[in-house]
């Protein structure tokens, strides 16, 4: 069985600061990680994936997270928010079969100006 | 390449009516996911099809089913409605390869009322 938990549901910061959106999963085999993002009235699409190799991957509009095997963590960061950045940022794990994921609640990303 | 698309955007429907909601994928991916969103319950997974078979099935009703086409075009549908039902569905494709992120549609909002 897999899960995830978003340890925030909301995540105010300003903009040019840096943010932090939490994730940790738990998974009985080998799993792939992922993050999207879902701006208003749109579907999800992705941010990026870990699948195997270096701990730290580098995603679209200057996100990165960093896989923590031990801590079975996968955090998302970035060193300098956007207003454009504001939107719910879920994390997801998936299994062999990729169509049935298992997502977080979410993250709500506001940024300030 | 052309994205994932639903249709339609929005319905509205009455409780105990039907409902068929459909899916074109991007071409070539033949895995078709469908998930339900809703602010209460997250992103939870309806069935995934994978070459005209459902191949995964989540914990929701009998009233919840769906199909897939030889040209991958994925139907779901929903009978006797509840007003519980309202919620955005979303529509996912994926290639077949482990770890091959979803991509999403923009969704069909339905309200029951």
């Amino acid at each position: 069985a897999q899960s995830v938990t978003q340890l925030d549901s909301q995540v105010p910061v300003f903009e040019e600061a840096p943010v932090e959106l939490r994730c940790n999963y738990s998974s009985s085999v080998s799993v792939y990680l992922f993050w999207y993002v879902q701006y208003p009235n749109q579907g999800l699409q992705l941010l990026l994936k870990y699948l195997s190799g270096s701990t730290l991957v580098k995603g679209i509009n200057g996100f990165e997270a960093e896989f923590n095997k031990s801590q079975t963590s996968f955090h998302l960061r970035k060193p300098s928010v956007h207003i454009s950045d504001t939107a719910e940022y879920f994390c997801a794990v998936g299994g062999r079969f990729q169509g049935k994921s298992t997502f977080g609640d979410g993250t709500t990303l506001t940024v300030k100006p | 390449k052309a994205g994932v698309t639903q249709t339609p955007r929005y319905l509205i429907k009455t409780r105990g009516q039907q409902v068929t909601l459909s899916c074109s994928p991007i071409s070539g991916h033949r895995s078709v996911s469908w998930y339900q969103q809703t602010p209460g319950q997250g992103l939870q997974f309806l069935f995934e099809y994978f070459s005209e078979t459902q191949r995964n099935k989540g914990n929701f009703p009998g009233r919840f089913s769906g199909r897939q086409f030889s040209n991958s075009r994925s139907e779901m549908n929903v009978s006797t409605l509840e007003l519980g039902d309202s919620a955005l569905y979303l529509c996912a494709s994926s290639q077949s390869d482990p770890g091959s992120p979803l991509h999403f549609g923009n969704g069909t909002r339905l309200t029951v009322t």
